[in-house]
């Protein structure tokens, strides 16, 4: 059971340049989320999604896009990179029907990117 | 979603109990109590949460006070694998999950 698994680990940009970064779970999670964490600070909410085709923006959505074709995928693509979109970006799952188990999400271990 | 206040950090000797506090006054009735900690870099890892009841699982306890505006996470006898940020969060659930909001949390180091 490989959990949540994010590629790729790092990754460096040159400014203008696009790229997805890629979140898969193996777990019939329902919800998957997007956050980023700059260095110092909590993580921040970027976009969410409760199932497949539907998606929603958190706290810091602009600049990028996410879609949601099936359970297990949830990629994040960044359209044109900027310096400032240079952070950790941690991808989470969990379940949303009645258990207990829904209130546990599960993170991957990270993307770090940056900007140039 | 409620705000949280918490210590940025603090001590404790290998082998005591490490007691985190958490303040979050705003708390609505329907909000829950969740404690997240992120070791080094890695993805943070989810440890307890509460509504207005003290929970214990294999990681720690949660003591909720009767007002639930702050909360506890107790680490019973904490090990130097214990270092970590430590988040405390209040999320209500959105469709069925809920959706974290997390703060700059206490940094806890565990001295030998």
């Amino acid at each position: 059971n490989a959990g949540v698994t994010q590629t790729p680990k790092f990754q460096v940009l040159k400014t203008g340049q696009s790229m997805t970064l890629q979140c898969a779970q193996d777990m019939n999670h329902e919800y998957m989320s997007w956050y980023r964490q700059d260095p110092g600070m909590g993580l921040r909410l970027i976009h969410y999604s409760v199932g497949a085709g539907i998606t929603d923006q958190g706290e810091v959505p602009n600049g990028y896009n996410v879609s949601r074709s099936t359970t297990e995928d949830f990629p994040l693509r960044l359209l044109s990179a900027a310096p400032s979109q240079t952070s950790v970006y941690f991808c989470a799952s969990s379940y949303t029907r009645d258990s207990r188990a829904k209130n546990i999400q599960y993170f991957g271990a990270g993307t770090r990117l940056s900007v140039l | 979603d409620a705000k949280t206040t918490q210590p940025t950090s603090m001590d404790c000797a290998e082998g005591r109990a490490a007691n985190l506090p958490c303040n979050h006054s705003t708390i609505s009735g329907n909000e829950y109590v969740y404690w997240y900690r992120q070791i080094h870099s890695q993805g943070p890892q989810y440890i307890i949460h509460g509504l207005k009841n003290n929970e214990t699982n294999e990681m720690a306890s949660l003591i909720i006070t009767e007002d639930r505006k702050s909360s506890t996470l107790i680490l019973p006898h904490a090990t130097l694998r214990d270092t970590a940020v430590y988040y405390c969060i209040v999320a209500s659930l959105i469709q069925g999950a809920q959706k974290l909001v997390f703060g700059q949390g206490t940094r806890l180091t565990i001295n030998p």
